[in-house]
């Protein structure tokens, strides 16, 4: 089954100062990438997503970015601001009848 | 529109205890699934429902039964609570042609 790796687990950034998050995933057959952020003591909420038909797809201060040769999908969050500091999780899936698999988190800390 | 409605919110339970969590949503989605999360561990499938009348397990089954009790509700069961399930729990929906995950406000079980 597919499997997603994530880095770091934590990451502190300057506010201001850019961020970035990596994922691998392991089944080349999977085509939709989404990015959930959850705030401490709140509930995931998808914030961005790609699909393996687009290498680069962009949303004000966040940008995800896909390399399907590779196998790899990054976030970007620029001029970061404290109310960037959550857990980000990246997950892939092959097909629309089949569950997310979900890394195991990054923590970001934006420091102001 | 109330989305993913879990309950109940906070439980503690003695080992061997068993409770049901319970999942509803409005959105008129085919597919529920129930996640765990526990720190550093990210989050992780317990079981999931593609469809009214199916059920299939997902990464850690062990220890717990579901119930797809209509199209809305899908509950999720702990025969004999252990240490180890102490857990918060989030159920989440998706429609047919949306692969967005809808969650829960999640559960904070603790098991004694």
């Amino acid at each position: 089954g597919e499997n997603v790796e994530q880095h770091p687990s934590t990451l502190s950034v300057q506010e201001g100062d850019s961020a970035v998050i990596k994922c691998t995933y392991s089944d080349s057959a999977s085509n939709y990438f989404p990015w959930y952020k959850q705030e401490l003591g709140k509930r995931p909420q998808l914030i961005i997503d790609i699909r393996s038909n687009v290498g680069e797809k962009k949303d004000q201060r966040i940008a995800v970015t896909l390399n399907k040769t590779a196998k790899h999908f990054s976030l970007h969050i620029t001029e970061t601001q404290p109310e960037d500091s959550a857990v980000y999780f990246c997950a892939a899936q092959t097909s629309g009848n089949t569950p997310l698999v979900f890394g195991k988190g990054t923590r970001l800390s934006v420091i102001a | 529109n109330a989305g993913v409605t879990q309950t109940p919110k906070f439980q503690v339970l003695k080992t061997g205890q068993s409770m049901t969590l319970q999942c509803a949503q409005d959105m008129n989605h085919n597919s529920m699934y129930w996640y765990r999360q526990d720190p550093g561990m990210g989050l992780r499938l317990i079981y999931y429902s593609a469809s009214e009348g199916t059920t299939d397990k997902g990464e850690v089954p062990n220890g717990y039964n579901v119930s797809r009790l209509n199209k809305r509700e899908f509950s999720l069961r702990l025969e004999s609570a252990a240490p180890s399930q102490t857990s918060v729990y989030f159920c989440a929906s998706k429609g047919r042609t949306n692969e967005k995950l809808f969650f829960g406000s999640g559960t904070q079980l603790s098991v004694l």
